[in-house]
């Protein structure tokens, strides 16, 4: 089914592991996105790639890094996790600007 | 900055109730605006994407409006079911395709 996919699914870390959250895409959208969900703080942006070969920070980036492998695949690693890491991450991709986000399915990842 | 903001924060109503959502941002220069639906423990299921220049979208029992001068969209739900029960979340989308979202409204239909 075309859509995002997400993985793992679920992850729990010691604090000061690193790992790399993935995300592939197969609807050929130019734009790809990392937010994180906490309880009563909404969804908050981690980074984003707006094309192939580009990556920008967003609202909470600190603690995150990102590659956009190719036009299908953005990765989101923590390279020292913490506690206050512990989160919902999801992935979400766009075509253009007249199109809807499609988001994937999660990452539920608890830091202790 | 975009802030986004989603009242009421939670509803209970019996099956059967119209409903409003409402959401409110405060900068007026977005491309669209995207309704979502969340399920606990689940991911974000896309409702209605409304364009800058459209006043109103509807699919089935939905319909959302869009003020962008006034920054306010309003998501209706006709007949409410306990099927309905989820969290509802607005995103207007601004600048590089970026959504930001609000809090959601938690909406909860009793049988």
């Amino acid at each position: 089914n075309a859509g995002v996919t997400q993985t793992p699914k679920f992850q729990v870390l010691k604090t000061g592991q690193s790992m790399t959250l993935q995300c592939a895409q197969d609807m050929n959208h130019n734009s790809m996105y990392w937010y994180r969900q906490d309880p009563g703080m909404g969804l908050r942006l981690i980074y984003y790639s707006a094309s192939e070969g580009t990556t920008d920070k967003g609202e909470v980036p600190n603690g995150y890094n990102v590659s956009r492998l190719n036009k299908r695949e953005f990765s989101l690693r923590l390279e020292s996790a913490a506690p206050s890491q512990t989160s919902v991450y999801f992935c979400a991709s766009v075509w253009d600007r007249a199109s809807g986000y499609t988001f994937g399915s999660g990452t539920r990842l608890t830091v202790v | 900055k975009q802030e986004v903001t989603q009242i009421p924060a939670a509803l209970s109503v019996p099956e059967g109730e119209n409903l409003v959502l409402n959401c409110s941002f405060t900068d007026s220069a977005i491309y669209n605006l995207q309704w979502f639906r969340q399920d606990p423990g689940k991911g974000l299921t896309s409702l209605l994407l409304i364009q800058s220049s459209q006043r109103e979208q509807t699919s089935g029992r939905l319909n959302a409006s869009l003020d962008k001068s006034s920054g306010r969209s309003t998501l209706y739900i006709a007949a409410s079911q306990p099927g309905d029960s989820a969290t509802y979340l607005c995103a207007p989308s601004s600048g590089t395709y970026k959504y930001i979202f609000g809090t959601g409204t938690r909406l909860k239909v009793l049988a």
